[in-house]
């Protein structure tokens, strides 16, 4: 598609509990990223993969968090066990390799509240 | 490590006020410059971009030059509108597919 598509657009869990959102990026970019936006306005990066490979796992925390891209599937990420400073809009991005992947597209964000 | 640093806000400004919005980076080398807006409720959208010293990205009214010298990428727009209410985020990457580092964004309020 055209567009950066993510659901679903709003999660609500308990804190415990497991949830997963996904990311199916622009038809032909190879690139997507994932960014945490808490506190409105604040931005962090996750991860990055590179078709199904991962890229860049430096935002990525060390436990609880999981993240996939499969061939012909959307990309997801996982957060087991959520706790409440989970909470916050979950942002995927992508890109075009080479001279087309300075931009990052976003897509709509996917709101997780964790109660 | 790589850091962006923005102005503290909100701004509110009047229809047709002149608008700047301060952005410094730290980051060694060359790296790309950005600036981003998030309408309400929406995901960001580029605004506009520079990839090299002295390079002035422009769009929708809104022109930031990259300056080495200062380090900064200040966005500025001569007449703004209720229409750029948004949240503004000033950001840098190392280069195509590189991770994306923001500021801490910036909220424009325009009144009619």
């Amino acid at each position: 598609g055209e567009e950066v598509a993510q659901t679903p657009k709003h999660l609500v869990r308990g804190e415990g509990q497991k949830a997963k959102l996904y990311c199916a990026p622009i038809k032909g970019h190879s690139y997507v990223f994932w960014y945490q936006q808490v506190l409105k306005n604040e931005f962090k990066f996750l991860i990055s993969f590179q078709n199904e490979n991962v890229f860049d796992e430096t935002g990525m925390p060390k436990e609880r968090f999981s993240a996939k891209c499969l061939p012909n599937s959307p990309c997801s990420l996982e957060i087991q066990a959520t706790k409440l400073e989970d909470s916050a809009v979950y942002f995927c991005a992508s890109s075009q390799t080479l001279a087309g992947g300075l931009e990052q597209y976003f897509g709509p964000g996917t709101r997780l509240t964790v109660t | 490590g790589d850091s962006v640093t923005q102005m503290e806000g909100p701004v509110t400004l009047s229809e047709e006020a002149f608008l700047t919005i301060n952005c410094t980076y730290t980051a060694t080398g060359y790296p790309s410059l950005f600036w981003y807006v998030q309408y309400p409720g929406e995901g960001l959208q580029l605004l506009l971009k520079a990839t090299k010293a002295d390079d002035k990205g422009s769009n929708k009214g809104f022109e930031a030059t990259y300056r080495k010298e200062t380090t900064s990428f200040h966005l500025e727009k001569g007449s703004v509108q209720v229409s750029d209410s948004a949240v503004y985020f000033c950001a840098l990457s190392r280069g195509a597919n590189s991770k994306l580092t923001f500021g801490k964004g910036i909220t424009l309020s325009v009144r009619p």
